[in-house]
């Protein structure tokens, strides 16, 4: 079956480390995206990239590093100059361009993410 | 600035009656499309449905069904027969604009459902 998938489901972190979440996608979809949920919070942006080798910050990407060298894969780096980290990170994805405008995205089941 | 605003952060249903979602959005795009998902507390995003600004249906998907009003700039979201499963968390979406070739998409902050027996 097509779909996304993130790992670990589960991370902990200590203070001044880096962390690498991982998202991987069989679905042939171009556009990858990176999002941050907080308690109470909706979804908030923190990377995206429409092409491989190609990325772009999203709403809150201080404190985050994305690469994209292959089109099925878009890992994110959480670094140390992230002072609040803890939350709940997804991935998602959808094909590249206009497509069909009722495409919805498509998400992983995401990463939760601790500081020890 | 593009926004979405989900005022109800929590709503209360009793099994098998109808609950409508409230969800208001701003842009000043003539075409911009929003979503629904359903966010149960294992954490996965599950899209419910779709609607178009140029749509002239309101859009329905089984037991979902949209109240699209464009003057309003308003999509709620209605749950028919709500089940026990309908409890989750739910988003109201929109995609921005074209920028760069690809969409971006904007997030409220999402309304707690909890299906009462």
């Amino acid at each position: 079956d097509g779909g996304i998938t993130q790992s670990p489901k589960y991370l902990f972190r200590k203070e001044g480390q880096n962390v690498t979440l991982s998202c991987e996608q069989n679905l042939n979809h171009d556009a990858m995206y990176w999002y941050r949920q907080d308690p109470g919070q909706g979804l908030r942006l923190i990377y995206y990239s429409q092409i491989v080798n190609d990325f772009q910050k999203g709403d809150i990407a201080e404190g985050y590093s994305v690469s994209r060298e292959k089109k099925e894969s878009f890992p994110l780096t959480v670094t140390s100059a992230q002072k609040n980290p803890t939350a709940f990170y997804l991935c998602a994805s959808r094909t590249f361009g206009t497509g069909d405008l009722r495409e919805p995205q498509h998400f992983g089941d995401g990463t939760r993410l601790s500081i020890l | 600035a593009q926004k979405i605003t989900q005022t109800q952060p929590g709503m209360f249903v009793q099994e098998k009656e109808a609950v409508t979602l409230d969800c208001t959005y701003d842009t000043s795009d003539q075409s911009y499309g929003l979503f629904w998902y359903k966010q149960p507390s294992s954490g996965e995003m599950i899209f419910l449905i779709y609607q178009g600004s140029y749509d002239e249906q309101n859009a329905t998907e089984g037991r979902y069904s949209l109240n699209f009003q464009k003057a309003r700039k308003s999509a709620n979201l209605v749950i028919s027969a709500s089940q026990l499963g309908d409890s989750a968390m739910y988003f109201c979406a929109m995609r921005e604009g074209r920028l760069s070739g690809t969409y971006k998409y904007i997030f409220g902050t999402g309304t707690r459902l909890k299906v009462l027996a």
